[in-house]
């Protein structure tokens, strides 16, 4: 059972300008993790945000985890057209080795 | 070079046939994982194993079969039981102490 419900679906923006996309799931977690993946390609893991942590940088990337309302946000600021790729969260269910993974938000960054 | 490594990149298949997706990793991950992907949808886990010689079912596993003879392999069978086995599938792995799966370049396998 997929857990993790991401918006929007899709988001086209310029270069430059930032991409916000959230990440809603169901139940207590340990971590959230966010994926990136290349059309045709395998997941590439950007950054792990842990249940006590609020907030995470790393690069142009920052991730928010609110677990009260049960959400995540990844935004990438100041966008590159090689940013262009699907986004998925990924929770780990309390007590379990399983990731669940979101459907996916596809970015394109237009050049 | 370390990291996992699927193979074939693209397989084709004929309907009631099984075929054997392969995949290797030499970043001595304890724990292994397949994945099935739909177009425009997210993952949906098949089987995964946290040591060798077992393997636990996910959400999907109806069709599929696996081994874990060894740590550094974990190939998956798709059988003819599998309904619509058309799909991108994701081979991953992940180090015992962490949360972090690092995955291969996947396979497209088609029915014909």
């Amino acid at each position: 059972s997929q857990q993790g419900e991401e918006d929007p679906q899709a988001l086209s923006i310029q270069e430059g300008e930032n991409a916000t996309m959230n990440c809603s799931y169901k139940t207590s977690i340990n971590n959230l993790q966010w994926y990136r993946q290349n059309s045709g390609r395998g997941l590439v893991h950007l950054i792990l945000i842990r249940s006590n942590e609020r907030e995470k940088h790393s690069g142009r990337l920052r991730v928010t985890l609110d677990t009260s309302k049960k959400s995540s946000s990844l935004l990438i600021t100041a966008s590159r057209a090689a940013d262009t790729a699907s986004y998925f969260c990924a929770t780990d269910a309390y007590n379990t080795d399983k990731l669940i993974f979101g459907t996916g938000t596809r970015l394109q960054v237009f050049p | 070079d370390g990291g996992i490594t699927q193979s074939p990149k693209y397989l084709f298949r004929k309907e009631g046939q099984n075929v054997t997706l392969s995949c290797e990793q030499n970043l001595n991950h304890d724990a292994m994982y397949w994945y099935r992907q739909d177009p425009g949808q997210g993952l949906r886990l098949i089987y995964y194993s946290q040591i060798v010689n077992d393997f636990q079912k996910g959400d999907i596993a109806e069709g599929y079969s696996v081994s874990r003879e060894k740590k550094e392999s974990f190939p998956l069978t798709v059988t003819s039981a599998q309904k619509n086995p058309t799909a991108f599938y994701l081979c991953a792995s992940r180090w015992g102490g962490g949360s972090e799966q690092f995955f291969g370049p996947g396979t497209r396998l088609t029915v014909l």
